[in-house]
């Protein structure tokens, strides 16, 4: 079974701080993703990494980047913390694309993050 | 892009009834699109998911069907039963070029009482 790990459950952050959220995944998996979760907007795609080195941005980019230095662990950044990133981070795995057909997303246990 | 309209938001049910769950979705090239449940405090599972080439898919007390003319697709819980509590999302991709890159549906939110 796909073991995604994310290093803390609970973080309580001032503004302006350098957050680090990491995630580790041991399946060997190529595709990594962080998402976000907030109460009714359901999960938004912040960043995500198809392979060691590489990032791409999703659909809500801004005030976060990310960094894939190794291919089981995607951390994300906050580079100077704000209250309106107060929420739950989520990070995600998924099998391989080429040749697999279609594959669900295996998730983490999730990092509520509270700035204050 | 893809934009996924869940409803209804909340959606409270007697142990026993059957739970209906809908979802929309704005871009025809989207094939596959998968159902999670999350538990509170826990993380999204997968429970049930269909591709486009399929009209519907059953898994016990759980069925998904899919209306592509339409953009549509329901989750159906029968025999609800008080574990089946959670907050349900759909999702849609366009794979393999947006692999792993869901819209998720804004979440629904069941209560069961017995």
């Amino acid at each position: 079974d796909v073991k995604v790990t994310q290093s803390s459950r609970y973080l309580v952050k001032r503004t302006g701080e350098k957050v680090f959220l990491e995630c580790v995944q041991d399946m060997d998996h190529e595709n990594m993703f962080w998402y976000r979760q907030d109460p009714g907007l359901g999960l938004r795609l912040i960043y995500f990494s198809y392979d060691v080195k590489m990032k791409e941005k999703g659909d809500i980019p801004e005030g976060y980047s990310v960094s894939r230095e190794k291919k089981e662990r995607f951390s994300l950044i906050l580079e100077s913390a704000s209250t309106n990133q107060t929420s739950m981070y989520l990070c995600a795995s998924i099998v391989s694309r080429w040749g697999q057909g279609n594959s669900p997303l295996h998730f983490g246990n999730g990092t509520r993050l509270t700035v204050t | 892009g893809e934009n996924v309209e869940q409803h209804p938001s909340t959606l409270s049910v007697q142990e026993g009834d059957s739970a209906v769950i809908k979802c929309t979705y704005s871009d025809s090239a989207s094939n596959y699109f998968p159902w999670y449940k999350q538990e509170l405090g826990k993380r999204p599972q997968l429970i049930i998911d269909i591709r486009s080439n399929v009209g519907e898919k059953k898994d016990q007390r759980i069925a998904v069907t899919l209306n592509k003319t339409a953009k549509h697709f329901s989750l159906h819980i029968t025999e609800t039963q008080p574990e089946d509590s959670a907050v349900y999302f759909c999702a849609a991709s366009t794979p393999p070029d947006s692999w792993g890159k869901f819209q998720f549906g804004a979440g629904t939110q069941v209560v069961v009482t017995p």
